[in-house]
C-alpha cells in the first residue's frame, strides 16, 4: 500500500527556520516526483514545486522559488520542505503528494497519493 | 485569482446529479489532460479523475469527467451526503510550467 506520512503540526514564530518532512512507503520511492502543494486557511490548492529522489532534480513554481527548499534523502525514502526565516503569511496546512509527470505535448500531470497534511502555524 | 476558473459552489438534492466546471486556456486544459480532487472536510484532497476522465481503482463510476477545448467537467450522479465536499481541478500550465488549480467547488448535497 502506497503511503506518504508527514511530520506533525509546528507552531513557530517569525523568523524561525524549519523543516517538515513527508517519509513515503510501499513503492519504488527514487521512481516518482513528490511534489508539495500549499493551502492556506479557507483557501484552495497551490502547487509549490517538485524533487524527483532518484537523482534530486527540483523544480520550483515562481511564486515560492527563493521562499523555501525541497530536497529528499532517498536513503530514508523522505522529502523535506524547509524555511530559513518564516513569516506570518506561511502559516498554512502544508501536503506533499506523489506526483505523477508525463511531459510532452497532452501533458499528464497528477497527484494520486497525499500525505495527511502538515500544520504550520506562524505566530508571534 | 486561480489560473483555472470553478464556480464557488453548486448544490443539488440526494440522489441527483450535478456537475462542475473548470474553465482555461490554451497553454494549460486545452494542451494538457485535466484531473480532479474532492477535498472532504478537514482531510486532504483525494484523487478521483486523472487524464480527463480515467477513475482510480476505488473510485466509483458515479463519478466522470470530461473535456472539451478548454474546458473541463466533472460529473456526479446519484448523490450522497457524504459527496459534500471541495472539488478541485488541476492541469499543467505549458506556459507558466507549473501545475495549476481552480479555485474549487464547494458542493452542497441539500
Amino acid at each position: 500500500e502506497v503511503q506518504l506520512v508527514q511530520s506533525g503540526a509546528e507552531v513557530k514564530k517569525p523568523g524561525e527556520s524549519l523543516k517538515i518532512s513527508c517519509k513515503g512507503s510501499g513503492y519504488s520511492f527514487t521512481s516518482y516526483w513528490i511534489g508539495w502543494v500549499r493551502q492556506m486557511p479557507g483557501k484552495g490548492l497551490e502547487w509549490m514545486g517538485i524533487i524527483y529522489p532518484g537523482d534530486s532534480d527540483t523544480r520550483y513554481s515562481p511564486s515560492f522559488q527563493g521562499q523555501v527548499t525541497i530536497s529528499a534523502d532517498k536513503s530514508i525514502s523522505t522529502a523535506y520542505l524547509q524555511w530559513s526565516s518564516l513569516k506570518a503569511s506561511d502559516t498554512a496546512m502544508y501536503y506533499c503528494a506523489r506526483q505523477i509527470a508525463v511531459a510532452g505535448p497532452g501533458g499528464s500531470y497528477y497527484f494520486d497519493y497525499w500525505g495527511q497534511g502538515t500544520l504550520v502555524t506562524v505566530s508571534s | 485569482q486561480s489560473v483555472l476558473t470553478q464556480p464557488p459552489s453548486v448544490s443539488a438534492a440526494p440522489g441527483q446529479k450535478v456537475t462542475i466546471s473548470c474553465s482555461g486556456s490554451s497553454s494549460n486544459i486545452g494542451n494538457n489532460y485535466v484531473s480532479w480532487y474532492q477535498q472532504l472536510p478537514g482531510t486532504a484532497p483525494k484523487l478521483l479523475i486523472y487524464d480527463n476522465n480515467k477513475r482510480p481503482s476505488g473510485i466509483p463510476d458515479r463519478f466522470s469527467g470530461s473535456k472539451s477545448g478548454t474546458s473541463a467537467t466533472l460529473g456526479i450522479t446519484g448523490l450522497q451526503t457524504g459527496d459534500e465536499a471541495d472539488y478541485y481541478c488541476g492541469t499543467w500550465d505549458s506556459s507558466l510550467s507549473i501545475v495549476v488549480f481552480g479555485g474549487g467547488t464547494k458542493l452542497t448535497v441539500l
